[in-house]
């Protein structure tokens, strides 16, 4: 059965600091996996996604993600956080059966 | 091109009362799915539709049913309301196939408050 870990739940940094959230995934097919962001009250926003075309990704504000088979690994950074960057980040995972699977999410704080 | 639009934006309801919530998904957009997202238990998987037919369902109880309309407009209904129910309610709009249903497109999202 496919399932998505997100390591921490909450992440801080500070204002142009690296930002790097973790994401590991099970999965026995070929997935696609994805990056989502939710500001408050509100509903999720595709960051990246991953489909097999090249493993490093890049997606909207600045983040990318890169796909490492060997360690079921589909890491989210960001060179340089931003206040904006403030929310909650879900990373998925999709191997098929019209159902997407999200991870616990992760929030993230940056600091002035 | 407008986005995935759900309403109500909010609710509250008294247990044992039932309720409707309503998606309409992105024009062109087939495939709708519902998500519940709690504090505690994240985002979960309620059901997927696509032309009308319901291709899988989460480990929901029978008081979680829904329906998608010809024009892929999707409601959701949930009966005899309990306080565990109370729940920020997403919809996400694909453009699926029939084979495959990839990248969705999530609504701001129905609240649900049960009192």
């Amino acid at each position: 059965a496919q399932s998505v870990t997100q390591l921490g739940s909450h992440v801080s940094v500070s204002e142009g600091a690296l930002v790097l959230l973790r994401c590991n995934y099970s999965s026995s097919v070929p997935p696609y996996l994805f990056w989502y962001v939710q500001y408050p009250n509100q509903g999720l926003q595709l960051l990246l996604k991953y489909t097999s075309a090249a493993t490093l990704v890049k997606g909207i504000n600045g983040f990318e993600a890169e796909f490492k088979k060997s360690e079921t690994s589909f890491h989210l950074t960001k060179p340089s956080a931003h206040m904006s960057d403030a929310a909650e980040y879900f990373c998925a995972v999709y191997t098929g059966g019209f159902k997407t699977i999200f991870g616990a999410g992760t929030r993230l704080f940056v600091k002035a | 091109k407008a986005g995935v639009t759900q309403t109500p934006r909010y609710l509250i309801k008294t247990r044992g009362q039932q309720v409707t919530l309503s998606c309409s998904p992105i024009s062109g957009h087939r495939s709708v799915s519902w998500y519940q997202q709690t504090p505690g238990q994240g985002l979960q998987f309620l059901f997927e539709y696509f032309s009308e037919t319901q291709r899988n369902k989460g480990n929901f109880p029978g008081r979680f049913s829904g329906r998608q309309f010809s024009n892929s407009r999707s409601e959701m209904n949930v009966s005899t309301l309990e306080l565990g129910d109370s729940a920020l309610y997403l919809c996400a709009s694909s453009p699926s196939t029939r084979s495959d249903n990839t990248e969705a497109f999530f609504g701001q999202g129905t609240r649900l408050t049960v009192v």
